[in-house]
């Protein structure tokens, strides 16, 4: 079983355009993650949630907003998308994320190109 | 803020040559973490280092977090093919105190020729 998962795998749409992308994690996990990874390869961190709960957000534009209905869902929902907005968004998980230690497992990713 | 630098952004190496990245913060880490990421694939966790001067080896992968612990390297001998990839630090933001967060650094693309 794949321990965190992300759909869809490739998005691609228009400009101005709403789409969401989900991720479920079977880790028994408490804090989960979106990341944002350009095409330079650089990993940016967007949002933490802790057991349903936001902790990180990291000054990303209000269209993004995610959402996490239990510990091992976190989906990302996104307004007005914009071609900058193209990138590979991944989703990870840790067993509490205090303090930075913990591991972080990361899903396969979702490549999103907007035209 | 704190800044996790990683240096070189791209290597390029024959097979069976070695290949080191290195990884530089600008405020003591708490612990420093490696990822490695195959083209077209996703970060996984490679190696957790927590002490000062620690040294972990895993098969030709050698790993360092420097004494003063603002410092890591990645060190692969005799590299193959299935080495390819991007190789990323990671460390705590702010030293460890900010809840799950870890800053990245810029990644180390390694490309090998067979």
């Amino acid at each position: 079983d794949t321990a965190v998962s992300q759909t869809p795998k490739y998005l691609v749409t228009q400009m101005g355009n709403d789409k969401s992308i989900k991720c479920e994690q079977n880790l028994g996990h408490d804090t989960m993650y979106w990341y944002k990874q350009d095409s330079k390869k650089f990993l940016k961190i967007m949002f933490s949630y802790n057991n349903k709960e936001l902790i990180i957000n990291e000054t990303v534009p209000n269209r993004f907003s995610p959402k996490s209905p239990d510990k091992a869902h976190l989906n990302l929902h996104i307004n007005s998308l914009e071609l900058g907005d193209s990138a590979v968004y991944f989703c990870a998980s840790s067993q509490d994320g205090t303090g930075g230690i913990d591991t972080q497992y990361f899903g396969p990713g979702t490549r999103l190109t907007v035209l | 803020g704190q800044q996790v630098m990683q240096i070189p952004q791209y290597q390029h190496v024959q097979e069976g040559e070695d290949f080191t990245t290195y990884c530089n913060s600008s405020t003591t880490l708490s612990n420093i973490q490696w990822y490695k990421q195959r083209p077209g694939g996703h970060p996984v966790f490679l190696i957790q280092l927590v002490k000062s001067g620690e040294v972990k080896k895993q098969k030709r992968l050698t790993f360092q977090f420097g004494e003063a612990k603002k410092n890591s390297s990645l060190h692969i001998t005799a590299t193959q093919t299935t080495d390819v990839g991007t190789y990323f630090c990671a460390g705590p933001k702010n030293g460890g105190t900010s809840y799950g967060k870890l800053t990245f650094g810029q990644g180390t693309i390694l490309t090998v020729h067979p």
